[in-house]
């Protein structure tokens, strides 16, 4: 089975900070990999996804993450975070599109 | 385009009432359908899918019920809600193929009291 996991619950930064959130997962098959983002209230928005090909995948808000398939991360990674980068992040993997399995979720919270 | 929607935003019920959750989706036939549940403090949860009118795969023994009555509709319900029920409930829709990805709702927060 499937397994996702996000080592932190909340990670406080400040503005213009470099900001990491991890995300570790277990599979026995080739995976696809994605990272949410949902602000306050709100649902779920696609931030960025590895299918195939190049390992490191960006998104258009200045994110990024890299599949490393020896240490089964997909960790998520900003140089420099704003004040309306806080919101709370999910990692999710599928083995079959059919189904995503999520992670707990990280809480970036970004201060002045 | 597509859009899903979701309704009511907000849920207030007693324990012990019934629950109507609605979802549908526009711009798109024959979608997989997904509801998801998100509890204060945890992830999402993966409560039932469909991939067609009829066809819904539990995932996990609950209290809950679904049904895809159309091809963009998706029901949540329950006869009788219980204090555990509470929690953000979200509606998804998969893009497949090279656009791989599944689209969320902006859900339904219900607080049962």
């Amino acid at each position: 089975a499937q397994s996702v996991t996000q080592l932190d619950s909340q990670v406080p930064v400040f503005e213009e900070a470099p900001v990491e959130l991890r995300c570790n997962y277990s599979s026995s098959v080739s995976v696809y990999l994605f990272w949410y983002v949902q602000y306050p209230n709100q649902g779920l928005q696609l931030l960025l996804k590895y299918l195939s090909g190049s390992t490191l995948v960006e998104s258009i808000n200045g994110f990024e993450a890299e599949f490393n398939k020896s240490q089964t991360s997909f960790h998520l990674r900003k140089p420099s975070v704003h004040i309306s980068d806080t919101a709370e992040y999910f990692c999710a993997v599928s083995d079959s599109f059919q189904k995503l399995v999520f992670g707990t979720g990280t809480r970036l919270l970004v201060s002045p | 385009s597509q859009t899903i929607h979701q309704w009511p935003a907000t849920l207030v019920q007693p324990v012990g009432s019934p629950l109507s959750l609605e979802c549908t989706v526009e711009g798109t036939s024959n979608p997989n359908l997904y509801w998801y549940r998100q509890a204060a403090g945890r992830g999402l949860q993966l409560l039932f899918y469909s991939v067609g009118i009829g066809q819904i795969s539990s995932e996990v023994p609950q209290n809950l019920s679904a049904s895809r009555p159309q091809d963009r509709q998706f029901i949540l319900s329950s006869k009788k809600l219980l204090l555990s029920d509470s929690g953000f409930y979200l509606c998804a829709w998969r893009v497949g193929g090279r656009r791989e990805t599944q689209y969320f709702g902006p859900g339904t927060r219900l607080l049962v009291l």
